[in-house]
This record gives C-alpha cells, sequence and structure tokens, in this order.
C-alpha cells in the first residue's frame, strides 16, 4: 500500500517570496513521483516529475522539487512566486511496475492551497 | 483543442437515479483511467483501460459503478442507483503507451456530480 502526505493544507506566500510545499510519502516498493497544480475550474497539469537520475527535478513555470530517498520525501519550490501560482498543488506517487490490487493508479496527497498575497 | 474532454461538465440528480459521464481521451492515447476527487481530497483512482481492456479496478469501485471502453477510443463511467456519497469530481486522464509506466497522465475538466 502507499501513501503520500501533504502536511499543510494551506500555504500563504508574499507575491516574490520563495516557497516550498512538502511532500512525504510512503511505499513497500519503489515508486515514481509528480506534481500537478490543479488551477480553479480546470483540471489537473503536471508541474513535474520524477523517473530516475538526478534527484534535482525542474518543471514548468519555475517550479523545482528534490527527491530525497532517505526521507521518503519529494518537497516542491519556487524561488519567487506570483500572483499567477494561486492553485491547489497534488503530490503524487506510483509504483514502477505494475502489481495489482488497485496500485496501478497515482495514489495522490490531499493537496495543499497555495495562496499568494499582493 | 487536442486535450482530454469530459461531458457532461455538470451533472445534479436524485438519489436513486443512475447517471453516465463520458470521457474523450487525447488521441492515440492507449491508456485511460478514472479517478474520484472529493470537496478537500485529492483524486483517488478508480479504474483503468489499455485500448478496450479493463485492466484494474481499485476496491473504491463498487458493483454500483461500471466502466466501459468498447472501441479502445472513448470511455464511459456508468453510477447505477446513484446516493449523496457518491457526489464528487469524477476525473478521467490518458497517456501514452509507453515501456516506462512513469509516463504522464493528461486530465480532464471533470464532471461534477450532485447527488440530491
Amino acid at each position: 500500500a502507499q501513501s503520500v502526505t501533504q502536511l499543510d493544507s494551506q500555504v500563504p506566500v508574499f507575491e516574490e517570496a520563495p516557497v516550498e510545499l512538502r511532500c512525504n510519502y510512503s511505499s513497500s516498493v519503489s515508486v515514481y513521483l509528480f506534481w500537478y497544480v490543479q488551477y480553479p475550474n480546470q483540471g489537473l497539469q503536471l508541474l513535474l516529475k520524477y523517473l530516475s537520475g538526478s534527484t534535482l527535478v525542474k518543471g514548468i513555470n519555475g517550479f523545482e522539487a528534490e527527491f530525497n530517498k532517505s526521507q521518503t520525501s519529494f518537497h516542491l519550490r519556487k524561488p519567487s512566486v506570483h500572483i499567477s501560482d494561486t492553485a491547489e498543488y497534488f503530490c503524487a506517487v506510483r509504483n514502477r511496475t505494475y502489481s495489482g490490487g488497485g496500485a496501478d493508479g497515482l495514489t495522490f496527497g490531499k493537496g495543499t492551497h497555495l495562496i499568494i498575497q499582493p | 483543442d487536442t486535450g482530454v474532454s469530459q461531458n457532461p461538465r455538470h451533472k445534479i440528480t436524485k438519489r436513486g437515479q443512475n447517471v453516465t459521464f463520458r470521457c474523450d481521451p487525447i488521441s492515440e492515447h492507449n491508456r485511460l483511467y478514472w479517478y474520484r476527487q472529493t470537496l478537500g481530497q485529492g483524486p483517488e483512482f478508480l479504474t483503468y483501460f489499455q485500448n478496450e481492456a479493463q485492466l484494474e479496478k481499485s476496491r473504491l469501485l463498487s458493483d454500483r459503478f461500471s466502466a466501459e471502453r468498447p472501441k479502445g477510443s472513448f470511455s464511459t463511467l456508468e453510477i447505477q442507483r446513484t446516493e449523496q456519497g457518491d457526489s464528487a469530481m469524477y476525473l478521467c486522464a490518458s497517456s501514452p503507451l509507453s515501456h516506462s509506466i512513469g509516463e504522464t497522465q493528461y486530465f480532464g475538466p471533470g464532471t461534477r456530480l450532485l447527488v440530491l
């Protein structure tokens, strides 16, 4: 079984300030890691993903995330946020191999609402 | 627009009625997924297809739920005898067939269901 924990349900940040959204996961098998963003009234859009290789992954809109295997974390960061970054952010994992039992889809965290204050 | 499309975008129904949602994936995407998202939660995996074959079903998918992808293109999700607990956003996603199952899933805008 897998689980994803996003400890912060809301993160308020001033415009142009840096931000970090935390994600920790639990899994008995190796996983792929993803961050998705959901803007109001829109579908989920992939920000970035970690499959293998360098543990620092760069995504769209200036976001990056670092995979830390020992801490089972995949925190999302941006050095300077903009009003347009206001959205819900979801961390997700997926097994590296097909294992059945309902584990072949993405397992999402509950999301973090990023609120950008002017 | 060549993204994933879902219809209808909104559905209001009375408890006990049947509802059907449709998902049109990105052209040539072999894999199609259904998720459910309730307020304040992340999406939860329901089921997925590879072409027309339904390969996996979550324990969340009760007997009242059925999904089909008859020709390996669009998919339908039917809920029979709806209950108030079925109220949620139903999301569809598609991805190409790839050696890597880390392939990106592209999500549609969702169908929001309200059961009165």
